[in-house]
């Protein structure tokens, strides 16, 4: 199975302060169709985790657009340009390439300062 | 609006068996693979199963192999668990996911004595 690595596992930040968070696959997550499905999740306290980037960089319907996704290959990267409280929770990476099974990372924990 | 309502968690003896159920609405169900995903407390995501949109093809994670046997009725919108055998490490709240467009709120299974 490919295995997802996420950096850091836990990042405290500054209200209104940028976040990166990184994760790295064991193997190339591009598909024999060209495309690259790496997703982006996000799961706040006591709530079901909510998908919020397809396929790299493509933001779900209801994200606000300070959230992006970026990266090709094995690397890529979560970005929240201004953090706010409602950001607050568990952000994981997940493959679909090599689909059975999809992968997770281990999950980064966004805390305010 | 999409609907997931998973249903039959519960506490259960080690050995024992339990069906998990989930109803789906608001999208075209017969077009989505189907997964189950759980998670243990305080831990990460955990993909256990899927079933393919016509429920030809199906998936388990290693550790459920042998112990859970997943299902479907397009014409009733359901996927179900079976899960038997349970051990304490099947302790987690189980998520139905359509493909991973879509979360269902969980239902905890709680394997113990």
């Amino acid at each position: 199975d490919v295995v997802m690595t996420q950096s850091p596992l836990s990042l405290p930040v500054t209200l209104g302060q940028p976040a990166s968070i990184s994760c790295r696959s064991s193997q190339s997550l591009v598909n024999s169709d060209g495309n690259t499905y790496l997703n982006w999740f996000q799961q706040r306290p006591g709530q079901s985790p909510r998908r919020l980037i397809y396929k790299v960089s493509n933001r779900d319907s209801g994200v606000p657009d300070r959230f992006s996704g970026s990266g090709s290959g094995t690397d890529f990267t979560l970005k929240i340009s201004r953090v706010e409280a409602e950001d607050v929770g568990v952000y994981y990476c997940m493959q679909g390439t090599h689909w059975p099974p999809g992968t997770f990372g281990q999950g980064t924990k966004v805390e305010i300062k | 609006e999409v609907q997931l309502v998973e249903s039959g968690g519960g506490l259960v003896q080690p050995g024992g068996s339990l069906r998990l159920s989930c109803s789906a609405s608001g999208f075209t169900f017969n077009k989505y693979i189907m997964n189950w995903v759980r998670q243990a407390p305080g831990k990460g995501l955990e993909y256990v199963s899927a079933i393919s949109s016509d429920g030809g093809s199906t998936y388990y994670a290693d550790s459920v192999k042998g112990r859970f046997t997943i299902s479907r009725d397009n014409s009733k919108n359901t996927v179900s668990l079976q899960m038997s055998s349970l051990r304490a490490e099947d302790t987690a709240v189980y998520y139905c996911v359509a493909y991973y467009d879509y979360w269902g709120q969980g239902t905890l299974v709680t394997v113990s004595s």
